[in-house]
């Protein structure tokens, strides 16, 4: 069983295209973020949801919307896609009230931007 | 400005050898966890250290946290083909009852048979 899965895993679009990646975690975690990871394999946080209540807003550009139907899946729309866009995403969750952030990730989501 | 520095950042070793990788901070964190991803996959945590002083083991990994909970190390004892990766160390940055992981550069290492 896979703990978290995001769709699709590949995505190519054209700037200016509006796209969406999806993710769910079947950990029973309270917690999902979105990470970005660069092509330099820096890994940064972009938001968190705690019981679909977002906690964790990074500067990220409006463009990024979140969306959290229920505690076990955290959805990422962007609008018009940018070149600077390209990246892997990647979706995580984890227990909030936990003593430590122990972060299980998806498979991630590498967005090409044309 | 780059909250944990992480050293080196690519490695290339011979099976067999040791190696260490540093993450180190002016932050101090309330846990710092190492992971390791691979190649079209996501990160998968290897370790949580906690305590100050704290090491912890697993097989030929050691972790370190350092005493003033500012920084750790990872050293791979007798390194093999199958610990080629991407290893990343992460902080945990508590308010409250939030956690937020802060990531290293992340140090590519590979092993060569």
């Amino acid at each position: 069983d896979t703990a978290v899965s995001q769709t699709p895993k590949y995505l190519v679009t054209q700037m200016g295209n509006d796209k969406s990646i999806k993710c769910e975690q079947n950990l029973g975690h309270d917690t999902m973020y979105w990470y970005k990871q660069d092509s330099k394999k820096f890994l940064k946080i972009m938001f968190s949801y705690n019981n679909k209540e977002l906690i964790i807003n990074e500067t990220v550009p409006n463009r990024f919307s979140p969306k959290s139907p229920d505690k076990a899946h955290l959805n990422l729309h962007i609008n018009s896609l940018e070149l600077g866009d390209s990246a892997v995403y990647f979706c995580a969750s984890s227990l909030r009230g936990g003593r430590n952030t122990e972060a299980f990730f998806g498979q991630g989501t590498r967005l090409t931007v044309v | 400005t780059q909250l944990l520095e992480q050293s080196p950042q690519f490695l290339s070793i011979q099976e067999g050898e040791n190696l260490t990788v540093y993450c180190n901070s002016s932050s101090v964190f309330s846990s710092l966890q190492w992971y390791r991803q691979e190649p079209g996959e996501g990160p998968v945590l290897l370790v949580t250290v906690v305590t100050g002083g704290e090491v912890k083991k697993l097989k030929r990994l050691t972790f370190q946290f350092g005493d003033a909970r500012k920084d750790s190390s990872l050293h791979i004892t007798a390194a093999q083909p199958g610990d080629t990766g991407l290893y990343l160390c992460a902080g945990d940055r508590r308010s409250g009852n939030t956690g937020k992981l802060i990531f290293g550069q992340g140090t590519t290492l590979q092993v060569k048979p």
